[in-house]
C-alpha cells in the first residue's frame, strides 16, 4: 500500500529564505508525483508534475525534484515570500486509472 | 475557461442528518472524483466516475455515503446519516480523460467544509 509522508509539518521562516520541503514515499512504482498548493478554503492548484522518467521540473522560483528509487522527492522554494504562505501537498499518482495518494501537507508561513 | 464549481461552500449540521454536496465540473472533463480532506492530513479519494460509471469507489463508507453522476456531468455526494466523524472538507476535481498510465491534470474545486455537531 502506497503511503506518502512530508516533513517538516509545518515551518515558519523570515521573508528571503530559501526552503526545502520533503516528501517520501514507500512504493517506488509511480507514473509521476505532483506538488500543489492549497490556501485557506479553496481548492488545490497544481504547482509542477515530474513523471517517473525525470530527475526535476522548474517554474520560477519553484524547483521540484524526483529520485524514484529512494522514493524521496523535494521541493525547493527560492527567496521566499509572505504570498508563498500556504499548505504545500506532495501527491503520487500509481496504480491505475489516475488515483493520486497524497500526503498530510507541510504548512509554510512566511513572515515579513 | 471555467473552474470546477462545488456548493454549498459551507454546511453544519447534526448527527445522524443527512446531508448532499453538489459538483460541475470543467466542460468536457469525462473523469470526476470526491475526496475527503480531514483537518490536518491530505485528501483521500473516495469514488472516482468514468462518465457514468465507477471505476474506484474503494474508500468509500458504503453503509453511510453515496454518490451519483447523472448524465456524465455533475455529481452529487451524499452522507446519511453523518457522524461526527464525517467533518471534513470535501474536494471535487475533474480531469479530462483519467485513462491509466497517461498524464492527465486534476482540477479541483473549491471545496465544501463540512462540519458535524
Amino acid at each position: 500500500k502506497q503511503e506518502v509522508t512530508q516533513i517538516p509539518a509545518a515551518l515558519s521562516v523570515p521573508e528571503g529564505e530559501n526552503l526545502v520541503l520533503n516528501c517520501s514515499f514507500t512504493d517506488s512504482a509511480i507514473y509521476n508525483l505532483q506538488w500543489f498548493r492549497q490556501d485557506p478554503g479553496k481548492g488545490l492548484t497544481s504547482l509542477l508534475l515530474i513523471q517517473s522518467s525525470q530527475r526535476e521540473q522548474t517554474s520560477g522560483r519553484l524547483n521540484a525534484s524526483l529520485d524514484k528509487s529512494s522514493g524521496r522527492s523535494t521541493l525547493y522554494i527560492a527567496a521566499s515570500q509572505p504570498g508563498d504562505s500556504a499548505t504545500y501537498l506532495c501527491a503520487v499518482r500509481s496504480g491505475g486509472y489516475n488515483k493520486l495518494i497524497f500526503g498530510a501537507g507541510t504548512r509554510l508561513a512566511v513572515h515579513p | 475557461e471555467a473552474g470546477v464549481a462545488q456548493s454549498p461552500r459551507y454546511k453544519i449540521i447534526e448527527k445522524r442528518q443527512s446531508v448532499a454536496f453538489w459538483c460541475n465540473p470543467i466542460s468536457g472533463h469525462a473523469t470526476l472524483y470526491w475526496y475527503q480532506q480531514i483537518l490536518g492530513q491530505g485528501p483521500k479519494l473516495l469514488i472516482q466516475f468514468q462518465n457514468n460509471g465507477v471505476v474506484d469507489d474503494s474508500q468509500l463508507p458504503k453503509d453511510r455515503f453515496s454518490a451519483e453522476r447523472l448524465k456524465g456531468v455533475d455529481s452529487t455526494l451524499k452522507i446519511q446519516p453523518a457522524k461526527l466523524e464525517d467533518s471534513a472538507v470535501y474536494l471535487c476535481a475533474s480531469s479530462f480523460r483519467g485513462l491509466a498510465g497517461g498524464e492527465d491534470t486534476q482540477y479541483f474545486g473549491p471545496g465544501t467544509r463540512l462540519t458535524v455537531l
